[in-house]
């Protein structure tokens, strides 16, 4: 059973340009949780999603930011016209289920760079 | 809101010795708290989960316990070795809230 994919592992924009990021959960996970780490803090919520709908997104940038969770194929965040201050790493985390023995898997991220 | 907090923000310890990490969190009416690792430039690995009806979880030479009364939870490692080097991050999560992270303790274990 693999673990959370996240790719690319690096990718690297020019300011204005568009960044997705992918997230395949492990076999079974139907809730994604995309957090972002800037160096030397912690992780910020960003968007909480489940299949096909965003159930929590108040950790996102109302404007550039969007994410989604099809029915088939992984998660997408998507960054418009990218800005260096959204130079950071990007995780993505699945869980099979909710309540009191929720668990999260983590991928290894994507590090974003904005030149 | 959920707030966590973790003390210290960093430790340098020798190797061998005992040691104690520190997650305070603000709304005791939790579901779980869960405990993480991560090393540098990588993702995070679960260490250990505490339901919110448990005290205490083990695994191997680590042990977490949770005081949902006082809003804290220790991390304790035993007989520390360099390879324990990492930053330790505690999350929680409530009910209707996502998962909250604390801003991390960095450790050092030094041969």
């Amino acid at each position: 059973n693999a673990g959370v994919m996240q790719n690319p592992r690096h990718l690297v924009r020019r300011r204005g340009q568009e960044a997705r990021l992918r997230c395949s959960p492990m076999k079974g996970h139907s809730h994604v949780y995309w957090y972002r780490q800037l160096p030397e803090e912690g992780l910020k919520f960003m968007v909480y999603l489940q299949k096909e709908n965003i159930i929590d997104e108040s950790g996102m940038p109302k404007e550039r930011f969007s994410a989604e969770f099809p029915k088939e194929g992984p998660s997408i965040l998507r960054i418009q016209q990218v800005v260096r201050g959204d130079s950071a790493a990007y995780f993505c985390a699945s869980s099979p289920d909710q309540g009191t023995n929720e668990k999260l898997f983590f991928g290894s991220g994507t590090q974003l760079s904005v030149l | 809101k959920q707030e966590v907090t973790q003390i210290p923000a960093a430790l340098s310890v020798p190797e061998g010795e005992n040691l104690v990490l520190n997650c305070s969190f603000t709304d005791s009416a939790i579901y779980n708290l869960q405990w993480f690792r991560q090393d540098p430039g990588k993702g995070l690995t679960s260490l250990l989960l505490i339901q919110s009806s448990q005290r205490e979880q083990t695994s191997g030479r680590l042990n977490a316990s949770l005081d949902k009364s006082s809003g804290r939870s220790t991390l304790y490692i035993a007989a520390s070795q360099p390879g324990d080097s990492a930053t330790y991050l505690c999350a929680v999560k409530s009910d209707g809230q996502n998962f909250v992270f604390g801003p991390g303790t960095r450790l050092s274990v030094l041969p």
